[in-house]
């Protein structure tokens, strides 16, 4: 069974101090992880796609990892408009997804 | 493009009754899907369609039903509402970025409270 675990649960930074969120999975075969933002009251909403070891991409002041057995989602000189909870999901088979419980970050100013 | 789009936002019922959530998507995407979500339970997966006229079943189908008679649009049911159907649902949709790979994108959710 696929199992995806996230950490830490919450964490909370300063504007500015830099940090990494966890995502540790265990699958068959990964066709991909992926990384969402989600704000309190809305819906998921797409960041990274990752697919092989190695792998790294960017987006602003994010940039996810991937190894074997997980992913970091490394946050520089976090803002408060950074401040939601990231999810992380992989993918092993057909097109389903399974979801880690997500870590929920603030950046306080 | 709207993107993907549910309807209602809120709704409020109460034990036994029924009711159906609808979402739709524009963009052409062939698969989708609906979630729900809990306190410290994360995403789950209910039903799912991999193209128009199919569904099948995720991790939490029991007291749901799906129907996906059109390409853009795929409806949840709840015939007879429990409390502990009590949830946010979400839906999604997704394209083949790669030979393997799919991409998800969300709906806002629907806040549903049973009482």
């Amino acid at each position: 069974e696929d199992q995806v675990t996230q950490s830490p649960e919450a964490l909370r930074l300063q504007e500015g101090e830099s940090s990494s969120l966890n995502c540790s999975y265990t699958v068959s075969g990964l066709r991909g992880l992926f990384w969402y933002r989600q704000d309190p009251g809305k819906g998921p909403e797409f960041l990274f796609t990752l697919y092989s070891a190695g792998e790294e991409k960017e987006k602003e002041r994010l940039k996810a990892t991937l190894t074997k057995k997980e992913s970091f989602l490394h946050i520089t000189a976090p803002k408060p408009e950074d401040s939601a909870t990231y999810l992380c999901a992989v993918q092993a088979s057909g097109s389903r997804l399974t979801f880690g419980e997500g870590t929920q970050l603030t950046v306080n100013p | 493009n709207a993107g993907v789009t549910q309807t209602p936002k809120f709704r409020v019922l109460k034990t036994g009754q029924s009711m159906t959530l609808l979402c739709a998507q524009d963009m052409n995407h062939e698969y989708m899907y609906w979630y729900r979500q809990d306190p410290g339970m994360g995403l789950r997966l209910i039903h799912y369609s991999v193209g128009e006229g199919t569904t099948a079943k995720g991790e939490v189908p029991d007291g749901y039903n799906v129907s996906r008679l059109k390409k853009q649009n795929f409806l949840l049911g709840l015939e007879s509402a429990a409390p502990s159907q009590t949830s946010v649902y979400f839906c999604a949709s997704s394209y083949k970025v790669s030979l393997t790979s799919y991409e998800q994108y969300f709906g806002p959710g629907t806040r549903l409270t049973v009482t």
